[in-house]
């Protein structure tokens, strides 16, 4: 089946301070992920992707880490800040039958950070 | 830089009634798609839309649900006959091409259906 998951539903940390965020997938064929940040009232914000053969990617102050043995993806933010507190979903590039494509979210992890 | 629009940002309607969310996609984009989330949950994809045709559609889109382009460029889904559980914000999301798998979403539509 297809189903992607987040291990930790909120997660508080100080300003200043590193997040990590999980994510878990089950479909060992995606090609492509992503991940979203959602603040409240908005719609979903791009912050960085990386496809199946990269096993990390770098933006600025936020690296995407790719374990295809594991099917685990995180979302590293360096020096969080205030602004960057929402809600993050990482989402799953899935071919359809008819070579169309559709993202599948994960559940969402909620960032808090505290100045 | 460009951005997604929709409108409205907040429908209520009642129960039964028909809606019709609305999309401007970003013009040079050729692949659309409506996504929902239901309150506290995550996003769900709803249809996909390219050269005019519905692609691929979820469970989710039943026979009350629809979509078009009606000039070419805005991108619309229309709910035929609204329940309770159709409450949710609606996202529209475009992408460029088949090569470029970012998807590019709007702010979204809130639909209450009291």
């Amino acid at each position: 089946g297809e189903s992607v998951g987040l291990h930790l539903p909120t997660l508080s940390v100080q300003e200043g301070d590193n997040s990590i965020i999980n994510c878990a997938y089950s479909n060992s064929a995606s090609d492509y992920f992503i991940w979203y940040k959602q603040e409240s009232g908005k719609g979903p914000q791009f912050i960085i992707d990386i496809r199946s053969n990269m096993d990390k990617r770098q933006g600025q102050r936020v690296t995407v880490l790719l374990n295809k043995t594991v099917k685990h993806l995180s979302l590293q933010i360096a020096a969080t800040q205030p602004g960057d507190s929402a809600v993050y979903f990482c989402a799953e590039n899935i071919e359809m039958n008819t070579g169309f494509q559709k993202l599948v979210f994960g559940t969402g992890t909620r960032l808090l950070v505290s100045p | 830089e460009p951005e997604v629009t929709q409108t409205p940002s907040h429908q209520v309607t009642q129960m039964g009634q028909e809606v019709i969310l609305r999309c401007v996609p970003i013009s040079n984009h050729l692949y659309f798609y409506w996504y929902r989330q239901i309150l506290g949950q995550k996003v769900e994809f709803l249809v996909s839309f390219y050269n005019n045709e519905i692609s691929e559609k979820s469970e989710i889109f039943d026979d009350q649900f629809s979509v078009e382009r009606p000039d070419g460029s805005n991108f619309t889904l229309k709910i035929r006959s609204t329940k309770l559980e159709d409450s949710a914000m609606y996202f529209c999301a475009n992408r460029r091409t088949a090569a470029s798998y970012e998807q590019y979403f709007g702010p979204g539509t809130r639909l209450t259906v009291t």
